[in-house]
């Protein structure tokens, strides 16, 4: 089983749409939360962190966090074809070394 | 956050040689980390870039491939020796700042041919 799972996609979603993103992960004692922006070519770039359960939002991102069903998920609201990218979810203890899933890809069709 | 770079920034290499990459922060930073992207994977952890010790290595990375060096607070570097054409990467360094959060240097895209 792997630690960090996320379903590989294409999401594809109409600009406008919301796009949901979602990630479980196998380690009950994970505590922090983070997702990341892939751009082709790029480097990720930290847009979420989560380390308590519920909800949290910046702007048009909303991070969900249940760690009783060890599950974390990325809302962005208003999808912009800039937004098409690779999120990855990334996940660690206590130690700082991160753990990342595959990485969904994301198309916002215009 | 910080500002982070490495260099080179892409390399062609030939089997049987190595390369080291640099990564330069603009702060003192405590934890530095070297990841490696495969194409088309994410992102797997190499190490823990330790400062004045010896870099803490994950599963399947050993130090005489990977030989990490952490002289100080805002340098590190990783070599990549006795390449082959699977080290054919994107190699990444990053910091730790508060709550964890990490942050990634731009890469190092390595050509093993």
């Amino acid at each position: 089983q792997k630690e960090v799972e996320q379903n590989s996609g294409p999401l594809s979603v109409p600009e406008g749409a919301i796009a949901s993103l979602n990630c479980t992960y196998s380690d009950r004692g994970s505590q922090s939360f983070f997702w990341y922006r892939q751009y082709s070519g790029k480097s990720p770039e930290l847009i979420m962190s989560i380390y308590s359960n519920g909800d949290k939002e910046d702007g048009r991102f909303t991070a969900q966090l249940n760690k009783a069903s060890q599950y974390v998920s990325l809302l962005i609201r208003d999808s912009q074809p800039s937004d098409s990218a690779t999120y990855l979810c990334a996940v660690s203890g206590n130690t700082g070394k991160l753990i990342f899933g595959q990485g969904t890809t994301l198309q916002v069709k215009p | 956050s910080a500002v982070i770079s490495q260099k080179p920034s892409r390399d062609i290499c030939q089997r049987g040689t190595s390369l080291t990459i640099q990564c330069q922060v603009d702060s003192q930073v405590t934890m530095m980390f070297w990841y490696r992207q495969q194409p088309g994977q994410s992102l797997t952890l190499i190490a823990t870039a330790n400062q004045g010790s010896e870099a803490t290595y994950e599963s399947g990375f050993v130090i005489d491939k990977f030989p990490i060096s952490r002289p100080n607070l805002t340098f590190s570097t990783l070599t990549v020796s006795n390449m082959s054409p699977e080290d054919s990467s994107i190699y990444l360094c990053s910091v730790e700042e508060e709550n964890y959060e990490q942050y990634f240097g731009p890469g190092t895209r390595l050509t093993v041919t």
